[in-house]
């Protein structure tokens, strides 16, 4: 058991590029999170699959951010046409069946210039 | 909906002392699950402790316990005999088997003090 693994780890970008994070969760942990988290706050839901079915998005997940879990493995968290205010630690979580607990990732730092 | 409230953003404590860590909470749910996490500083966030609604007794976990108040809705942390190593921004959060999602509060800073 590795754990969830994200990556890239840092990611620096310009304003209005796109950026793409991908998690890879814990071995059949069926559902997979993502959460935002900005700098002093606690995170917050951004959306969650169950295998391949993303099943809740929040309304912070603007038209600009996408996210897929194609085959119920790993995920990726797209963001395109990145703005200042998108610059925060995304975190990614993922539980295995029939279980609550949620176990995190080390998450990815983005930073828009 | 349900929402998380931690009043205090840090706190401070000697080492081997005990430091008790506040969290308040609404829902509307009946059935419900608590948690403490952990997340020291550029480390990922880790578990400290949980707790089932339905459930009485408070959950303890070594050094860890909780003082869950269901009526007041109040769900504390008590740090015993404080470590070094527990240094870290601690997040309580609330989490329903309907919603899934975790809704976490603001955090509390603890630092240790040798």
């Amino acid at each position: 058991d590795t754990g969830v693994s994200q990556d890239p780890r840092h990611k620096i970008t310009k304003r209005g590029q796109n950026v793409t994070f991908r998690c890879d969760p814990i071995s059949e942990h069926n559902r997979l999170y993502w959460y935002r988290q900005t700098l002093g706050q606690g995170p917050e839901f951004l959306t969650y699959f169950q295998n391949e079915a993303q099943l809740e998005k929040s309304r912070l997940l603007s038209d600009r951010f996408s996210a897929e879990r194609p085959k119920g493995s790993f995920s990726t968290l797209e963001i395109q046409r990145t703005e200042q205010g998108d610059s925060a630690m995304y975190l990614c979580a993922s539980t295995p069946p029939e279980k609550l607990v949620q176990y995190f990732g080390p998450g990815t730092r983005l930073l828009v210039l | 909906a349900q929402t998380v409230t931690q009043s205090q953003p840090e706190m401070s404590v000697q080492e081997a002392e005990t430091v008790t860590l506040s969290c308040t909470y609404d829902t509307s749910e009946s059935d419900y699950y608590l948690f403490w996490y952990k997340q020291p500083p550029s480390r990922q966030m880790i578990l400290v402790i949980r707790q089932e609604a339905y459930k009485q007794q408070n959950a303890t976990e070594n050094r860890f316990s909780v003082n869950f108040q269901k009526a007041a809705k109040s769900f504390s942390l008590k740090i015993s005999d404080s470590q070094l190593g527990d240094a870290a921004m601690y997040f309580c959060a609330s989490q329903t088997p309907r919603a899934q999602k975790l809704v976490f509060g603001q955090g509390t800073r603890l630092t240790i003090n040798p």
